[in-house]
């Protein structure tokens, strides 16, 4: 059975720290690592796919990292429009849905 | 906006009553996703169709059964409802079983 472990479960940052989500996985066959961005009573928004160890994707101030056990989401300068809850999720072989870990609620304080 | 369409946004509804939520995919994606979210719970797989059958189940209660159609929307029919049953349901859809999924901006269903 797949798993994803995130943390922290909270995150408080001053505008401009940087800082790094978690997310541990145990998946048998990683087809794919995803990371999504929710803001309350909103449907997750889609960030990120990494597919397989030492690949990295970037898009403004997010960075994603991947090796074979965990991956994290780097967060550099942040914003308080970056407050949300960012969720990650994987697909495993021989599994057709996304496992999503609880995921870590960031607050950033201006 | 990610292209897919839920409806309703809301709903409220009474103990053992019976509803419909609706589904549109993103134009070309073959598979829909639907998935429960409850305050203290993370996002709990339900269950998936790709192209119109049944491709993966998750904890899904019998109470609850869904079906896609040949247009790819997709329906989740909800009986017999009970308090514990309110919670955020979501639809995703991707074009096929292992790439990213895109979420719709789901429905808030409160059991009354």
């Amino acid at each position: 059975e797949d798993q994803v472990t995130q943390s922290p479960e909270a995150l408080r940052l001053q505008e401009g720290e940087s800082s790094s989500l978690n997310c541990s996985y145990t998946v048998s066959g990683l087809r794919g690592l995803f990371w999504y961005r929710q803001d309350p009573g909103k449907g997750p928004e889609f960030l990120f796919t990494l597919y397989s160890a030492g690949e990295e994707k970037e898009k403004e101030r997010l960075k994603a990292t991947l090796t074979k056990k965990e991956s994290f989401l780097h967060i550099t300068a942040p914003k308080p429009e970056d407050s949300a809850t960012y969720l990650c999720a994987v697909s495993g072989a021989g599994s057709y849905q996304l496992t999503f870990g609880k995921g870590t609620k960031l607050s950033v304080i201006p | 906006d990610s292209g897919v369409t839920q409806t309703p946004k809301h709903l409220i509804t009474a103990t053992g009553q019976r509803v419909t939520l609706r589904c549109s995919p993103r134009s070309g994606d073959l598979s829909v996703y639907w998935y429960q979210q409850s305050l203290d719970q993370g996002l709990q797989f339900l269950i998936q169709y790709y192209n119109g059958e049944e491709r993966a189940k998750g904890n899904i209660l019998e109470r609850f059964s869904a079906q896609q159609f040949p247009d790819l929307h997709s329906e989740l029919n909800l009986s017999s409802l009970e308090l514990g049953d309110s919670a955020l349901y979501f639809c995703a859809s991707s074009v096929g079983g292992v790439t990213e999924a895109f979420f719709g901006q789901g429905t808030r269903l409160t059991v009354v």
